[in-house]
């Protein structure tokens, strides 16, 4: 089993609609959760980091946490052209005196005009 | 504001040929620093990460090194360059305590002919 799972997509929206991504991992004892973009070609840029169980909104972006279910996914809402990217899930693994991101292999986002 | 550079941005390399890539921290101190490659379509790799000056954990065996020659400076290289080595190779940073929220450069796109 990876220890970070999303579905590869493509997720393909209207303009407008709510996108919903999701991601499930394996390690019960992870604490953080992040969301990153990745527009073709560029590098990640972190939009969501959550750490509690619930909801936690910035702007269009909202991030969910089930750590029982083991499940985190991010919401898009009103979604924009622009939004169209790989999105990847990040879940933190303790090292001894760092932190490891486990990376999903990303969903991609399409939002058709 | 702290930013993370990355050069060169593009590299064509024979195979067999060496390899050296710099990344560079601004506007923060003690940083830990990472190296991931991320090969096309395929999910980010860690390759090695540091918490200090000289200090280098390697994740996974194979014909990459890594230096950490001053605090904010991360070195990535590579004696004799193999066909699997080309990829997307970005290097992140986070604060040495507190939340572990990572932070990419804009990354080096690597091609070995």
């Amino acid at each position: 089993q990876k220890e970070v799972e999303q579905n590869s997509g493509p997720l393909s929206v209207p303009e407008g609609a709510i996108a919903s991504l999701n991601c499930t991992y394996s390690d019960r004892g992870s604490q953080s959760f992040f969301w990153y973009r990745q527009y073709s070609g560029k590098s990640p840029e972190l939009i969501m980091s959550i750490y509690s169980n619930g909801d936690k909104e910035d702007g269009r972006f909202t991030a969910q946490l089930n750590k029982a279910s083991q499940y985190v996914s991010l919401l898009i809402r009103d979604s924009q052209p622009s939004d169209s990217a790989t999105y990847l899930c990040a879940v933190i693994l303790r090292m001894d005196s760092s932190y490891k991101l486990i990376f999903g292999s990303g969903t991609r986002l399409l939002v058709r005009p | 504001s702290q930013t993370i550079h990355q050069w060169p941005a593009t590299l064509v390399q024979p195979v067999g040929s060496p390899l050296s890539l710099e990344c560079t921290v601004e506007g923060t101190s003690n940083p830990n620093l990472y190296w991931y490659r991320q090969a096309a379509g395929r999910g980010l790799q860690l390759l090695f990460y540091s918490v200090g000056i000289g200090q280098i954990s390697s994740e996974v065996p194979q014909n990459l090194s890594a230096s950490r020659p001053q605090d904010r400076q991360f070195i990535l290289s590579s004696k004799k360059l193999l066909l699997s080595d080309s990829g997307f190779y970005l290097c992140a940073w986070s604060k040495g305590s507190g939340r572990p929220r990572q932070f990419f450069g804009p990354g080096t796109r690597l091609t070995v002919l």
